[in-house]
């Protein structure tokens, strides 16, 4: 079966310290990733999507940046964190193609300070 | 953009009784999905609806692509406590290339269920 992992739980950081947060995939091959910002409990918002290794779109402009250094593997980073960074981050799969479903890691808590 | 409008925002109930939340949307959606957001989790998807007037059922849950393909339900019945979190609805709107996967997201309900 499919897992999918994030990393860390949480994370206190200090206006202008970089960022990273890691997402991997477990028990598929070559899937959708997705990194979603989620504010005060409410509202998905998409920032990346990637549909392979080193392919990666943004949708919305920011202080963020993501890679995707292996197939199973997103990583969502920054240089100089924002006080307005702070939020619930979500990563997420999909089948290749073929599959509208999308299924949510357990998030990142990141409180920018 | 794509916007859902969800309603209600939030609803406070019984344990017991029955609850109704829905989507809708200006757009067409090809595709409707259901989740459920615990408290410091993730969404866990609930429902999936593929189809103009599809009615999927999931245990105490039940929910409909409209025929418009412009609006969705979910329906709870007989509610008990372990219902509370937010209910988001999300779809997907295939109009070729990159947009291909691409969920937009309803703003959530927000469940209270007293005992």
């Amino acid at each position: 079966s499919q897992t999918i992992h994030q990393w860390p739980a949480t994370l206190v950081q200090p206006v202008g310290s970089p960022l990273s947060l890691e997402c991997t995939v477990e028990g598929t091959s070559n899937p959708n990733l997705y990194w979603y910002r989620q504010a005060a409990g409410r509202g998905l918002q998409l920032l990346f999507y990637s549909v392979g290794i080193g392919q990666i779109s943004s949708e919305v402009p920011q202080n963020l940046s993501a890679s995707r250094p292996q197939d199973r593997q997103f990583i969502l980073s920054s240089k100089k964190l924002l006080l307005s960074d702070s939020g619930f981050y979500l990563c997420a799969w999909s089948v290749t193609l073929a599959d509208n479903e999308q299924f949510f890691g357990p998030g990142t808590r990141l409180t920018v300070l | 953009g794509q916007q859902l409008n969800q309603s209600p925002q939030s609803m406070f109930i019984q344990e017991g009784e029955d609850v109704s939340m829905n989507c809708t949307s200006s757009s067409i959606f090809n595709t409707w999905l259901w989740y459920k957001q615990d408290p410091g989790e993730g969404p866990v998807l609930l429902i999936a609806l593929y189809k103009a007037g599809e009615l999927t059922s999931n245990g105490r849950l039940t929910a409909q692509f409209g025929i418009t393909r412009k609006d969705s339900f979910l329906n709870i019945s007989a509610s008990i406590p372990s219902d509370v979190g937010i209910y988001f609805c999300a779809g997907q709107s295939y109009a070729g290339g990159t947009s291909y996967g691409k969920l937009t997201f309803g703003q959530g309900t927000i469940l209270t269920v007293h005992p």
